[in-house]
């Protein structure tokens, strides 16, 4: 059961522009999210994480908006940088128990 | 470096065969999380334990068991191996019990089947 999707496999965005990386989810229940980076041959990183009381969190380049109406988030980046370039795993887990992931999206941040 | 420990770093292993991947955690962290990722899919969750306990159960075989020692190092072990298990095998660690905060994650085990 794919409780989280994220529906575009890649994307590609010029260095300096934003990168809007989205995420849905069909599970009422999930009230955390978070976002993770993976770099080829390394675990996933944190990124950042948002509650579900909350509808935005920045933390510098990286902002993640929850629209819990719609069961949606996006992690936008802002300007995106060469090294930016990664999968992106959305996340989301209901009370702190297990946590759910989607398939990724891979960005790649061109020069 | 995210202070989680994955070993072996590949593993190559036929059909049928048992294997067993350890994970150690990032000192002082008392929960461990095993994923599993295939291709071109994003993380399974399998298992968690919490101090020394099973916590939560994910979409994990009954083929696969794992468990966690009173040094908190874990092992996840595959047993009757098919070709579709192959995958990367991540495990990650938090302090507490439950996943509010991040997870650090290991670097993986590359299991192939053949």
């Amino acid at each position: 059961d794919q409780q989280v999707k994220q529906n575009s496999p890649s994307l590609s965005v010029q260095e300096g522009r934003i990168s809007i990386l989205n995420c849905d989810y069909t599970n009422s229940m999930f009230d955390y999210f978070l976002w993770y980076k993976k770099y080829p041959a390394e675990g996933p990183t944190f990124l950042i994480s948002i509650s579900s009381i909350k509808d935005k969190n920045e933390d510098g380049r990286f902002t993640v908006f929850l629209n819990k109406s719609a069961k949606h988030l996006s992690l936008h980046i802002v300007p995106s940088q060469p090294g930016d370039s990664a999968v992106y795993f959305c996340a989301a887990s209901a009370r702190g128990n297990d946590m759910r992931f989607g398939a990724g999206t891979r960005l790649t941040v061109k020069p | 470096d995210s202070g989680v420990t994955q070993t072996p770093k590949h593993l190559i292993t036929a059909t049928g065969q048992r294997v067993t991947l350890r994970c150690s955690p990032r000192s002082g962290d008392l929960s461990v999380y095993w994923y599993q990722q295939s291709l071109d899919q994003g993380l399974q969750f399998l298992i968690q334990y919490y101090n020394g306990e099973e916590r939560a159960k994910g979409n994990i075989l009954e083929r696969f068991s794992a468990q966690q020692f009173p040094d908190l190092h874990s092992e996840l072990n595959l047993s009757s191996l098919e070709l579709g298990d192959s995958a990367l095998y991540f495990c990650a660690s938090t302090r507490g019990d439950f996943v509010y905060n991040e997870q650090f994650f290991g670097p993986g085990t590359r299991l192939t089947v053949l």
